[in-house]
């Protein structure tokens, strides 16, 4: 089945300055690859997703990459701000579409003021 | 927007109860998930339902049942809980396709095995 490994598993960073975080796949047949973020005592909400047909998808200080020859994908948040203090998780879909989503084990983001 | 309700945010059983833990989506979504959510774990994939009465295991489905009688509806049952089942458990709905379309959470209820 599919594998998704996201690091860090921490990241802090200065408030106003960029925050990237990291995600691989094994299943070369994946096509879809959603960004959740997770506030304390709250599910996790969708942020942005990509689809394998494209390379970049941009919305507003949210960004993600995809490159699928090296099965890795990537979210940028650029001018960071305290509310994007939270847990992120990124998610790989097999091929299929018979199994759901495929979680990497998150990213805490702190943005340090 | 998409509401998903799950009945309660906390919960604490005996070990050996059966334990049911309830989820309503209110946007028509053909396909409904549970995961669970443990700390360094991420969210694993326990069942999942593409339609009423349908049911397909995912990747952590032992010690675990599900019920789909409704559209909107879909329910975890532990059928005699263990205190590794302690977690935190999340209810998700999508709209219809084999599942390449997002997923929307609900708030998680949070149960505790003792």
């Amino acid at each position: 089945g599919e594998n998704v490994e996201q690091h860090p598993s921490t990241l802090s960073v200065q408030e106003g300055d960029s925050a990237v975080i990291k995600c691989t796949y094994s299943d070369s047949a994946s096509n879809y690859f959603p960004w959740y973020k997770q506030e304390l005592g709250k599910g996790p909400q969708l942020i942005i997703d990509i689809r394998s047909n494209v390379g970049e998808k941009k919305d507003q200080r949210i960004a993600v990459t995809l490159n699928k020859t090296a099965k890795h994908f990537s979210l940028h948040i650029t001018e960071t701000q305290p509310e994007d203090s939270a847990v992120y998780f990124c998610a790989a879909l097999e091929g299929g579409g018979a199994d759901g989503l495929t979680f990497g084990k998150g990213t805490h983001l702190i943005i340090q003021p | 927007d998409v509401k998903v309700t799950q009945s309660s945010r906390y919960l604490v059983k005996r070990t050996g109860e059966k334990v049911f833990l309830e989820c309503v989506q209110d946007m028509d979504h053909e396909n409904m998930f549970w995961y669970r959510q443990d700390p360094g774990l991420g969210l694993r994939l326990i069942y999942f339902s593409y339609d009423v009465k349908m049911k397909e295991k995912g990747d952590i489905p032992e010690g675990y049942s599900v019920s789909r009688e409704k559209k909107e509806r879909f329910s975890l049952i532990l059928e005699s809980a263990s205190t590794n089942q302690t977690s935190m458990y999340l209810c998700a709905s999508s709209y219809t396709g084999r599942g390449n379309q997002p997923q929307h959470f609900g708030d998680g209820t949070r149960l505790s095995i003792l």
